[in-house]
């Protein structure tokens, strides 16, 4: 069975103070690995999508990488607007099942 | 423009009793999903429709039961509601296998 593992549970950052969550995933042929943002209250935001080992993709302030078995998701000089429960999931080839992970909380202190 | 809009926000019922949820996408997707989100965040899929075809259905009591009229809509009936179905059940859509889109959610609170 697909398994994601996202560490910290919950991480506090001072602003400007850059850091990474990881995603330890196991899955029987990675179609796609995604990550997602979620406000309280609200729908997981998309983010990224990553495809295969030493992939990369950026959006402002973020930075996700892929390797065979993790994908970190890099944060630099972190501003409050930042706060947020960030999601990992995988996807398997030829199946739309999207597991995801528990999440990292993200709390960016100004 | 909302893409995928869910009915109603909140959801506050009764034991027993029986309800139901509306999803709509206006992306042009031919996949719609149901989530239930706990208490501890964790998401976890129920159900895929693919063009109005059952395509996965996870371990979840027969008392949910999902239906689409269309491929635009997801709607989810529960009967005989039970405290553990206290979640906030999220819909979302996709282009065949492609990246999933989330609605706002609906929190059920059952008493």
């Amino acid at each position: 069975e697909d398994q994601v593992t996202q560490s910290p549970e919950a991480l506090r950052l001072q602003e400007g103070e850059s850091s990474s969550l990881n995603c330890s995933y196991t899955v029987s042929g990675l179609r796609g690995l995604f990550w997602y943002r979620q406000d309280p209250g609200k729908g997981p935001e998309f983010l990224f999508t990553l495809y295969s080992a030493g992939e990369e993709k950026e959006k402002e302030r973020l930075k996700a990488t892929l390797t065979k078995k993790e994908s970190f998701l890099h944060i630099t000089a972190p501003k409050p607007e930042d706060s947020a429960t960030y999601l990992c999931a995988v996807q398997a080839g030829g199946y739309q099942k999207v597991t995801f992970g528990t999440g990292t909380k993200l709390q960016v202190i100004p | 423009d909302t893409a995928v809009s869910q009915t109603p926000k909140y959801l506050v019922t009764q034991m027993g009793n029986d309800k139901s949820i509306k999803c709509e996408q206006n992306l042009g997707h031919d996949t719609m999903y149901w989530y239930k989100q706990d208490s501890k965040k964790f998401l976890k899929i129920m159900f895929s429709y693919n063009n109005k075809e059952l395509i996965i259905n996870e371990t979840v009591p027969n008392r949910f039961s999902p239906k689409s009229p269309d491929k635009a809509h997801l709607n989810l009936h529960i009967n005989s509601l039970e405290l553990g179905d206290s979640a906030v059940y999220f819909c979302a859509s996709s282009q065949t296998e492609d990246t999933q889109y989330f609605g706002p959610g609906t929190r059920l609170t059952v008493l």
